[in-house]
């Protein structure tokens, strides 16, 4: 299947500061990247889809302040968390489709946020 | 919105035993996905159904896609220790969704005695 790619796997950071991740796709271009925060046990919960070159569509009850997102490229997209607290601790992954319109969506391994 | 609810929630079997869950929606979908989820890794695509009635296959694992576009099930047989993970069911675009848009269902734990 096709590669999606995050960094950092697993970030620390002291509260207030921001922290970004990336997410590549590694062998095909993705026009639309997604979001995703999944905590302990919990399912995924879409955050925002990232579209290339235009503004990023949040879900209701995601801060668009709080979580920038920046999909400058076709095989680039980044999430950026500004001045992070202890709540914003979680998991968060990243998806993409190499197939527009199937829903065929392949993840990226994941980033762990902890928040100091 | 869209709502699936994934049944059940957890599992415990022993090897060589055969596995089945399911995923029901109150709307209807136009693709069902399957995906695995091992701890501190990203959920892995397993099998991509996209008409109304399909069955599919790969390896040991087999899904269907309802007749209705409300259900999908997935079956894996003969489960080996490997199979350890996180089954979750998602569903893509129907009643007015986006094709791209995914609605998970809250997972399926598996567990495999040797």
């Amino acid at each position: 299947g096709a590669v999606v790619s995050q960094h950092p796997s697993w970030v620390i950071c002291k509260s207030g500061t921001s922290v970004k991740i990336e997410c590549r796709s590694l062998d095909f271009q993705a026009t639309t990247m997604f979001w995703y925060r999944q905590f302990p046990k919990q399912s995924l919960m879409l955050m925002a889809t990232s579209n290339e070159g235009s503004k990023a569509t949040y879900e209701q009850g995601v801060e668009k302040d709080k979580f920038l997102i920046n999909h400058a490229s076709l095989t680039l997209s980044t999430l950026t968390v500004t001045s992070a607290h202890p709540e914003d601790s979680s998991f968060y992954i990243c998806s993409a489709s190499s197939r527009a319109g199937t829903g065929e969506l392949f993840f990226g391994e994941g980033s762990r946020l902890t928040v100091l | 919105g869209q709502q699936l609810n994934q049944s059940p929630q957890s599992m415990f079997i022993q090897e060589g035993e055969d596995v089945s869950m399911n995923c029901t929606s109150s709307s209807i979908f136009n693709t069902w996905l399957w995906y695995k989820q091992d701890p501190g890794e990203g959920p892995v695509l397993l099998i991509a159904l996209y008409k109304a009635g399909e069955l599919t296959s790969n390896g040991r694992l087999t899904a269907q896609f309802g007749i209705t576009r409300k259900d999908s099930f997935l079956n894996i047989s003969a489960s080996i220790p490997s199979d350890v993970g996180i089954y979750f069911c998602a569903g893509a675009g129907g009643s007015g969704g986006s094709n791209y848009k995914l609605t998970f269902g809250k997972g399926t734990l598996l567990t495999v005695n040797p």
